[in-house]
Order: C-alpha cells, then sequence, then structure tokens
C-alpha cells in the first residue's frame, strides 16, 4: 500500500471548515483513499474512502486531486467534538482484498477550539 | 446502527496468565480483524479472519496469540502468556467487505 504524508496537527475554529490535506504521491491506480479518525483512544472510527471521484457523505467530504497524488478531507462545519487524530490510508481494494490490514500513520491531531 | 462490541472494556491481568478478550461482530460481516495500539503508539494490525481460519498476520502475531470464532456471533483473541509488553488497547473491527468498523476497544494491562 501507498504511503501517505500529514501534518501531525492542524486548529479549526468552532463552526468553521476544517481541511485536512493528505499526499499520497506513490498511489496506484487499484488504491482507494479511506479516512479514519480516532477520538482520545476510542476505536478508529469510519469517514469516507473514494477511488478518483470526490465523495461526500453525511459526515464529511473527500476531494482527491485529479492527478490522485493528494487529497482533502473537509469537515464542513466543525464541532468541539471533531476533535480527533484523522488517518489518511490508501489502500488496494477489489475482488480479493477483502479482509486485507489497514496501516495506520501517525495521523493529523485536529484541535477545534470554541 | 449495527456496531462492533467488545468485552470486558478494561481487563487487568497478572504476567504469564491467560487472557480472552472478546467481539461481536456486525452481524452480516464476514471478516474480522484485531488491531492493538500501545500507549501513544500508532494503531498496529495482528490479524484478519475469514472463513473460520486466518487470511493474514502481522509479524507480531506470534505463537502466543491465537482467534477463534466459538459460535455464530463471537469473535476472541486469546493471549497464552500474556507480558508486560502486551499491555494495550486491542480493537475488533469487521467488514462486510473493504470498509472495516472498529470497536471501542478492550484496555488491557499486564502487572
Amino acid at each position: 500500500d501507498a504511503k501517505t504524508t500529514q501534518p501531525p496537527s492542524m486548529d479549526c475554529a468552532e463552526g468553521r471548515a476544517a481541511n485536512l490535506p493528505c499526499n499520497h504521491s506513490t498511489i496506484s491506480g487499484n488504491e482507494y483513499v479511506y479516512w479514519y479518525r480516532q477520538i482520545h483512544s476510542q476505536g478508529p472510527q469510519y469517514i469516507i474512502h473514494g477511488l478518483k471521484n470526490n465523495e461526500t457523505n453525511e459526515m464529511a467530504s473527500l476531494i482527491i486531486t485529479e492527478d490522485r497524488k493528494s487529497s482533502t478531507l473537509i469537515l464542513p462545519h466543525a464541532t468541539l467534538r471533531d476533535t480527533a487524530v484523522y488517518y489518511c490510508i490508501v489502500r488496494v481494494a477489489g475482488v480479493g482484498t477483502s479482509g486485507s490490514r489497514l496501516t495506520f500513520g501517525e495521523g493529523t491531531q485536529l484541535t477545534v477550539n470554541p | 446502527e449495527p456496531e462492533v462490541t467488545q468485552t470486558p472494556s478494561h481487563q487487568v491481568t497478572q504476567m504469564g496468565q491467560e487472557v480472552i478478550l472478546r467481539c461481536v461482530p456486525i452481524s452480516n460481516h464476514l471478516y474480522f480483524y484485531w488491531y492493538r495500539q500501545i500507549l501513544g503508539q500508532k494503531v498496529e494490525f495482528l490479524v484478519s479472519f475469514y472463513n473460520n481460519e486466518i487470511s493474514e498476520k502481522s509479524e507480531i502475531f506470534d505463537d502466543q496469540f491465537s482467534v477463534e470464532r466459538p459460535d455464530g456471533s463471537n469473535f476472541t483473541l486469546k493471549i497464552r502468556s500474556t507480558k508486560l509488553e502486551d499491555s494495550a488497547m486491542y480493537f475488533c473491527a469487521s467488514s462486510a467487505a473493504e470498509t472495516q468498523y472498529f470497536g471501542p476497544g478492550t484496555r488491557l494491562l499486564v502487572l
């Protein structure tokens, strides 16, 4: 799986959009970008994933650049409860890959301030 | 919304003792996983399990560890003879396909 690079920490004001970047310059064509977050030693929580198109769900939006070498997770209206470590994980997906590991890096500590 | 559950939430044990950590995966999921996180460190993959056998394991998952699906709902991780360095949060996860959903974890403290 391709390596990812994320800033170690970011701050955001409550109510504002939080934009978390991730670089994955060695991503392959069959690798997806997954985002998870971990709130203070709780279990990692799935947020969103995508291959090449932008994705949106009730939690967040994922913007993937056209060359797929980087992506941004957007929390449109951050709240204090969004304070967490956010992990960007690149992973092969498709037939025969279910059951394979997730490799977590250090992630980005997002702190939402009142 | 269905979720992965784990018991106990906390476990304290003496070095050398056996522990069993329990997980109830999401009911229609077929793939099961264990991860661990030592305090202050990254989340690390231990093992994945499908169709009643291990499908992948990491170098951490040595002979001291074993996994089992004893019935249709539970998935367990056994550590045969615990060491001090086994102290960590242990997370169970399950998936129907690629997207894994994690439980809240069991905090294991080995004294």
